[in-house]
This record gives C-alpha cells, sequence and structure tokens, in this order.
C-alpha cells in the first residue's frame, strides 16, 4: 500500500478556511485518493475521493495536484464541528480495504 | 448515524477469556470489515468479508476470528485475551468489495473493549 505523509497537527479559527495537506510521491496511476475524518469517541466518516481531478462535495472540496504526488482537503469555513482527525488514504484498484496513517489532528479555535 | 450497528458498545472482561462483537452492516452492503484502533497502534485493518468470503486480512492475530453470515451480519471473535487487546473495534461496511465499485466505508460506533 502506497503511503501518505500528513502534519501531525494544525489548528485554525472558526469560520476560516482549512487546507490540510497531504504528500504521496509514491502513488500509482490507479491509487484513489480518500479523506476520511475521526471526530472524538466516534469512527471514522468518509469525507470526500478523486482520482486526477479536483473534486467538490457538501463538506469539502479535494485539490489534486497535477503529477498526483500530493493534495489538499479543503475546509471552506471550518466549525467547532469539524475539530477531528483526518485521514489521508490511496487506495488501489484491486482492493477496498482502507489503510489509515496517523492523520492530521485539526483544532479548531472559537 | 451511519447504519452500521456495533453491539456491545462496552464490554469488560479478564484476561484469558473469550468474547464476541456483533456488527450489522447498512442495509444493501455486502462487505464488512473490522478494525482495531488502540492509543499506540491507531487505526489497524484486521479483516473484510464480502458476501462471506474472506476478501483481505490484515494483522488479525491468531487467536481472533470473525466470519460473515448469510444474513451478512459480521462476528469477530477474540479469545486468549490479553491486556493488550484492550482497544476500540471497529466495523464498518461498503456497498462493494473491490476497487473503485467499493463506494464508501461506513463506520459503526465501535465496541470499547477492556481486559483486566
Amino acid at each position: 500500500d502506497a503511503k501518505t505523509t500528513q502534519p501531525n497537527s494544525m489548528e485554525s479559527n472558526e469560520e476560516e478556511p482549512v487546507h490540510l495537506p497531504c504528500n504521496h510521491s509514491t502513488i500509482s496511476g490507479t491509487d484513489y485518493i480518500h479523506w476520511y475524518r475521526q471526530l472524538p469517541s466516534q469512527g471514522p466518516e468518509y469525507v470526500i475521493h478523486g482520482l486526477t481531478s479536483n473534486v467538490n462535495n457538501r463538506m469539502a472540496s479535494l485539490a489534486i495536484a497535477e503529477d498526483r504526488k500530493s493534495s489538499t482537503l479543503i475546509l471552506h469555513r471550518a466549525t467547532l464541528r469539524d475539530a477531528a482527525v483526518y485521514y489521508c488514504i490511496l487506495r488501489g484498484s484491486t482492493t477496498s480495504k482502507l489503510i489509515f496513517g496517523t492523520g492530521t489532528l485539526l483544532a479548531v479555535q472559537p | 448515524d451511519s447504519g452500521v450497528t456495533q453491539t456491545p458498545k462496552h464490554l469488560i472482561t479478564a484476561t484469558g477469556q473469550r468474547v464476541t462483537l456483533r456488527c450489522s452492516p447498512r442495509s444493501g452492503d455486502l462487505s464488512v470489515y473490522w478494525y482495531q484502533q488502540s492509543l499506540d497502534q491507531g487505526l489497524q485493518f484486521l479483516i473484510q468479508y464480502y458476501n462471506g468470503e474472506e476478501r483481505a486480512k490484515g494483522n488479525i492475530l491468531e487467536r481472533f476470528s470473525a466470519q460473515q453470515f448469510p444474513d451478512l451480519h459480521s462476528e469477530l471473535n477474540l479469545s486468549s485475551l490479553e491486556l493488550g487487546d484492550s482497544a476500540l473495534y471497529f466495523c464498518a461496511s461498503s456497498v462493494g468489495g473491490l476497487g473503485p465499485r467499493t463506494g464508501e466505508l461506513f463506520f459503526g460506533e465501535g465496541s470499547r473493549l477492556t481486559v483486566l
């Protein structure tokens, strides 16, 4: 499974945008980039995923570098509810399991 | 509410004992995954079943076993329990079982196991 690298922690202010980076320099051409987050005392929840093009949904946007060696999860207006551990995960085309790394702990200040 | 149901929510037992954790996937989901989350190891993938068959195996100990039944619910059996098995055990489900057709994983709220 290809590896991702994320900062251990980040801080943001409420109602400001947050950019969570992820490096995946060994990504293969068929790996999808997935983001999940885990709120305190809950199971992980899906945020967004993409292959090559930038993606938007109601929760966030995913910006993927042209060479696909990095990506950025964008929360457009952080709320206190967005405080969580965010995981960037690569999933190959021949598997469905997710291998979680250590993720980024996002703190949101009021 | 993810639609994935795990029981029990909390379980306290002694070393050497055996426990069974149960998971009911979302309606229509064919894959079930088990994960272990401890403070020092993070979220570790244990095993995946797809429509009753084992599909992928991770860092699952020989003392642990799982199965998926014809009604698609799954059970994780942990035996000869040790102090280090204390952890949160999550079950997740997805529609498919392979690559892009898998869809997103939906996680339950977990079963917290404490081994004394």
